[in-house]
């Protein structure tokens, strides 16, 4: 079993809806949590970062953090044709520790 | 902004060749990291670097090695070629400190034939 699960996708849905992406871990040492996004032949760019648990808003952004369920989550509202990407999430037990990453999910947003 | 740069976006090599892709960061990052994505399989990690000239293995090290001779560049290095190594190859760096945010590059596409 992966220590980071990731449904891969594709998550298809229309334009200005809000969108739910989901990862799932088994390491309760985990404190770090970050959402990247990919565009196609891109390399990864961050988009949230959470230290621990709780909710972090940025524009149409929110991360959330439950680490006693081992879930963390990512909405966007009001989705946008560009917001199609895919989007890893990824995590570590401190500074000095890997990221352990999720597969990515592959979101497209129809206009 | 930190930038992180990548020798080439894509590259076409042979199988036994020995092949060099080079990453170079302007942000004095002590930390530096190589990356291979497939699909399905997410990121893995090939080899980091925490500072000039040490080098530590990562998830999936065996066919590569790496080289880092001054603080703002990390070379990854194919000593021969094979078809499974067939990739996107990314690199990325990152400050020494809290947190664990990495920046990356825009990525090599490799193809072994």
């Amino acid at each position: 079993q992966k220590e980071v699960e990731q449904d891969p996708g594709p998550l298809s849905v229309p334009e200005g809806a809000i969108v739910s992406l989901n990862c799932t871990y088994s390491n309760s040492a985990f404190q770090y949590f970050m959402w990247y996004r990919q565009y196609s032949r891109k390399g990864p760019e961050l988009l949230m970062y959470t230290y621990s648990s709780g909710n972090k808003e940025d524009g149409r952004f929110t991360a959330q953090v439950d680490k006693s369920s081992k879930y963390i989550s990512l909405f966007i509202r009001d989705s946008q044709p560009s917001d199609s990407a895919t989007y890893l999430c990824a995590m570590s037990r401190g500074s000095n520790y890997q990221l352990i990453w999720g597969a990515g999910t592959k979101l497209i947003i129809k206009p | 902004d930190v930038k992180v740069t990548q020798s080439s976006r894509y590259l076409v090599k042979r199988t036994g060749e020995k092949v060099f892709l080079e990453c170079v960061q302007d942000m004095d990052h002590e930390n530096m990291f190589w990356y291979r994505q497939d699909p399905g399989l997410g990121l893995r990690l090939i080899y980091f670097s925490y500072d000039v000239k040490m080098k530590e293995k990562g998830d999936i090290p065996e066919g590569y090695s790496v080289s880092r001779e001054k603080k703002e560049r990390f070379s990854l290095i194919l000593e021969s070629a094979s078809t499974n190594q067939t990739s996107m190859y990314l690199c990325a760096s990152r400050p020494s400190g809290i947190g664990g945010e990495q920046y990356f590059g825009p990525g090599t596409r490799l193809t072994v034939t």
